[in-house]
């Protein structure tokens, strides 16, 4: 069974920077895109980031745009969430999610890890 | 953006009874739709994908229908383990968008 197991999160203070990991297993992150989703505290879903499948093109919100980079370590089986000048807004669960591959459409977030908490405040 | 309009926000319902969540989306999104319950706490786990084609392991009793800009979830029999937050989500076009959310609770 596909598994994803974020880790990172942390207390943070305003305009103060974090990376959030999602390791992988059962599932190739070299040909599968992959993204982050948030939820705030009593709120909905929010997606953040994605990265195509090949790694070449990366996608943000308007929320994060300029202050967060999502990359990949093959080798690692991990997916990275760079977060810099951090706001309190930005105090939420992040999650990983699966994303398509070349061949499969089907497999955007299909599987989530369990979420891994960044509280921004002072 | 794709705006994704979800209702009702809440409904309460008793067990054994059918349930019926829909979303809008604000231009058409072929069948790139998904639907997805949450549990308190807990990572969203995807029920239907392509708008009616149920996931693995998923129970029978949920079913989705819907193309283009209109999208049905459907839950019959509701059981005790339904009652959460259920989610649609377009996957279309960037960026992709959530619906607000249902919460369906215990009459």
């Amino acid at each position: 069974q596909v598994q994803l197991v974020e880790s990172g999160g942390n207390v943070v203070p305003p305009g103060g920077s974090l990376r959030l990991s999602c390791v992988v297993s059962r599932f190739t992150l070299g040909i599968h895109g992959m993204h982050w989703v948030r939820q705030a505290p009593g709120k909905g879903l929010e997606w953040v980031a994605s990265l195509r499948y090949d790694g070449t093109t990366e996608n943000y919100s308007d929320s994060v745009k300029g202050r967060f980079t999502v990359s990949r370590d093959t080798s690692k089986d991990t997916l990275y969430l760079e977060m810099n000048s951090l706001r309190p807004e930005d105090t939420a669960l992040y999650f990983c999610a699966t994303g398509a591959s070349r061949s499969d459409f089907w497999t955007s977030f299909s599987h989530w890890g369990q979420g891994t908490l960044l509280i921004v405040s002072s | 953006d794709i705006q994704m309009t979800q209702s009702p926000s809440s409904l309460s319902a008793s067990v054994g009874d059918r349930v019926t969540i829909t979303c809008r989306a604000s231009q058409g999104i072929t069948n790139s739709l998904g639907w997805f319950q949450q549990m308190p706490g807990k990572a969203p786990k995807r029920l239907i994908y392509g708008a009616s084609s149920l996931e693995s392991g998923a129970p029978s009793r949920f079913s989705g229908s819907g193309s283009g800009t209109e999208f049905t979830l459907t839950i019959n029999n509701l059981q005790p383990e339904d009652f959460a937050t259920y989610y649609c989500l377009q996957h279309h076009r960037y960026p992709p968008t959530f619906g607000q959310g249902t919460k369906v609770e215990i009459k």
